[in-house]
């Protein structure tokens, strides 16, 4: 049972335009969300959150939505960079799960110069 | 600047070896975790730590075991190696923050290949 899902494997995007990526999730207890960035040989570095109170956090190019009524949350990047090219997991902790966290299968994000 | 180390980038073991992954973090954070990361499947839990000498199973711990001696390092042990642990195993610690929750820190991850 998959309690965080991100349904697209990929996305491509211009550079200078924006990035959205998609998560989904099942488990109405999280109390936060988090971004993970991760580059080929690398592991994974975290790169923003929300708190399951909120609806919108951001950080500079970064800002993540949070839709608690549909399940869903997004991460926003504007505007997009050649650099952001990587995987990006979509992640939730709390709830039941104490300190463990969640993660969804990942989107691979391709920024076109 | 934050660390977590691993042993090895690069294993190659044969089947029915006893492999050990060592990680070590610098931040005295008490939880600990190994996952190993598949493509389509993302980062899934093999086992955790959330203070020395306890351990906990994640997600998928059948055919692997964990030591956590010291606060400081924690080992994942393949006890005998087979061909569908050939993966990306990923070490991390966290710690909570008050405005960003339970963060995770990734060490740069170990690429097992068993032969």
């Amino acid at each position: 049972d998959q309690q965080v899902k991100q349904n697209s494997p990929s996305l491509s995007v211009q550079e200078g335009r924006i990035s959205i990526l998609n998560c989904d999730y099942t488990n109405s207890m999280f109390d936060y969300f988090l971004w993970y960035k991760k580059y080929p040989a690398e592991g994974p570095t975290f790169l923003i959150s929300i708190s399951s109170i909120k609806d919108k956090n951001e950080d500079g190019r970064f800002t993540v939505f949070l839709n608690k009524s549909a399940k869903h949350l997004s991460l926003h990047i504007v505007p997009s960079q050649p650099g952001d090219s990587a995987v990006y997991f979509c992640a939730a902790s709390g709830g039941t799960g104490g300190f463990k966290t969640i993660f969804g299968a990942g989107t691979r994000l391709f920024v076109k110069a | 600047d934050v660390k977590v180390t691993q042993s090895s980038r690069y294993l190659v073991k044969r089947t029915g070896e006893k492999v050990f992954l060592e990680c070590v973090q610098d931040m005295d954070h008490e939880n600990m975790f190994w996952y190993r990361q598949d493509p389509g499947l993302g980062l899934r839990l093999i086992y955790f730590s959330y203070d020395v000498k306890m351990k906990e199973k994640g997600d998928i711990p059948e055919g692997y075991s964990v030591s956590r001696e010291k606060k400081e390092r924690f080992s994942l042990i393949l006890e005998s190696a087979s061909t569908n642990q050939t993966s990306m195993y990923l070490c991390a610690s966290s710690r909570r923050d008050r405005v960003w929750g339970e963060t995770q820190y990734f060490g740069p991850g170990t690429r097992l290949l068993v032969l």
